[in-house]
């Protein structure tokens, strides 16, 4: 079955701390990536997703995800952090690219709960 | 841009009861998809509608049922309703062409007890 695993469910880091959120998922064929963030009491939002392309994807609050092939991974990450970077965040792949007609079918990782200390 | 729309924000059924739940997506979105959250499971996919039509389905029961309208907004029902069903119930939005996937944009949620 088509999965998404995320690695660590809870981190605590400090301000100016660096961020990394591990991502892996199961399939090896042609997939879109994307990173979802939940802040606390507020919708999802994206912050940034892998189509194909450059590896190395940008997103918004300066984060940014690196996507590597060969280990079925789409890894997250920020340099520096912030308080306001507390919330839950959430790796997604949809694996309907080149399926049927296409589609939009989001499998979503548990979720990684990140709590930055001021 | 208006977001994603969802209605109502917040309600409460009693098991066996049955409920809509509807979501209106940003406009030119044609295509719709509904999730679901809980603490147990996570954010689970139920169903895609795109064009009036369904597209994707997920490992959900027949208890739960979707459709779409012309104006591409949306509605969810689930009947017999079980406590089990209760939950915060996502939709979200996206371009969605026929043949390419596009990013999803989701609304606040609907949030279901079932008692």
């Amino acid at each position: 079955a088509q999965s998404v695993s995320q690695h660590n469910h809870h981190v605590i880091l400090s301000e100016a701390a660096s961020l990394e959120l591990g991502c892996n998922y199961s399939y090896g064929g042609t997939v879109n990536l994307f990173w979802y963030v939940q802040y606390p009491g507020q919708h999802l939002q994206l912050l940034l997703k892998y189509f194909s392309g450059d590896p190395l994807v940008k997103g918004i609050k300066g984060f940014e995800a690196e996507f590597i092939k060969s280990k079925f991974s789409f890894n997250l990450r920020k340099p520096s952090v912030q308080w306001s970077d507390t919330a839950e965040y959430f790796c997604a792949v949809n694996y309907e690219v080149k399926i049927k007609a296409a589609g939009n079918k989001l499998t979503f990782g548990g979720g990684t709960r990140v709590l930055v200390k001021p | 841009k208006a977001g994603v729309t969802q209605t109502p924000r917040y309600l409460i059924k009693t098991r066996g009861q049955q409920v809509t739940l509807s979501c209106s997506p940003i406009s030119g979105h044609r295509s719709v998809s509904w999730y679901q959250q809980t603490p147990g499971q996570g954010l689970q996919f139920l169903f895609e509608y795109f064009s009036e039509t369904q597209r994707n389905k997920g490992n959900f029961p027949g208890r739960f049922s979707g459709r779409q309208f012309s104006n591409s907004r949306s509605e969810m029902n689930v009947s017999t309703l079980e406590l089990g069903d209760s939950a915060l119930y996502l939709c979200a939005s996206s371009i969605g062409q026929a043949l390419t996937s596009y990013e999803q944009y989701f609304g606040p949620g609907t949030r279901l007890t079932v008692t």
